[in-house]
């Protein structure tokens, strides 16, 4: 199998831009997350998706953050209008069992 | 509120010396445990776990782990580190009542581990 797989994997934009981070889940996984790793806070939890469905969406920071999830094999994270306290790493991770497997993760910087 | 302390920021070992990195967990009961490794620009690879039994995991790349419930400590071990170690170990904590596939992981603040060759 791929693994998990996220595009972009470095994403530049200026402050007040959309951005859309993706990711594809491992085939026949049911449970998605997506993380947001910074220095200061380490890696956070923002929402979980069961059956393509949000479970817990409790971490993401504000309504400039969004999430879906349209088909079990694709999903995204957008922020809408992005600031410069946005600059992390996002991850994405999917499970079925007990091990989350995570992708290797969107830098973005947004100046 | 759960919590996860690593209180190691770095630690330097020589290749072939002996590895602990410490972590501690706040939590109402025992959660479940585990240590990632994450290798500059690469996403988290879980190492072990911990859910019941044995109080000592064994993990892949020769790591193991010891449960102390007296300690609320979950402590990382190698018996002779090599320079592929070098990377950062985060532990995490997972509500004891998740169902398969949903734990909802809390991280630690991470452990980064350089190795002198």
């Amino acid at each position: 199998d791929a693994g998990v797989i996220q595009s972009p994997r470095h994403e530049v934009t200026e402050m007040g831009q959309e951005v859309t981070l993706r990711c594809k889940p491992i085939s026949g996984h049911d449970y998605l997350f997506w993380y947001r790793q910074t220095m200061m806070r380490g890696l956070e939890l923002l929402i979980y998706f069961n059956n393509n469905v949000p479970i817990d969406d409790s971490g993401m920071p504000e309504d400039r953050f969004s999430a879906k999830m349209p088909n079990a094999s694709f999903s995204t994270l957008k922020i809408q209008p992005s600031e410069p306290r946005d600059s992390a790493v996002y991850f994405c991770a999917s499970s079925t069992g007990d091990t989350q497997y995570f992708g290797p993760g969107t830098r973005l910087t947004v100046l | 509120a759960q919590s996860v302390t690593q209180p190691d920021i770095h630690i330097t070992v020589s290749e072939g010396a002996s590895l602990e990195l410490r972590c501690n967990y706040s939590y109402g009961a025992t959660p479940y445990l585990f240590w990632y490794v994450q290798s500059p620009g690469q996403g988290l690879q879980l190492l072990l776990k911990y859910f019941s039994g044995d109080t000592l995991v064994q993990g892949i790349k020769g790591f193991e782990a010891e449960f102390k419930r007296s300690q609320s400590s979950f402590n990382l071990r190698k018996p002779s580190v090599h320079w592929s170690d070098a990377a950062e170990y985060f532990c995490a904590v997972a509500p004891r009542y998740s169902g398969a596939g949903s734990y909802q992981l809390t991280f630690g603040k991470g452990t980064k581990l350089s190795v002198i060759p």
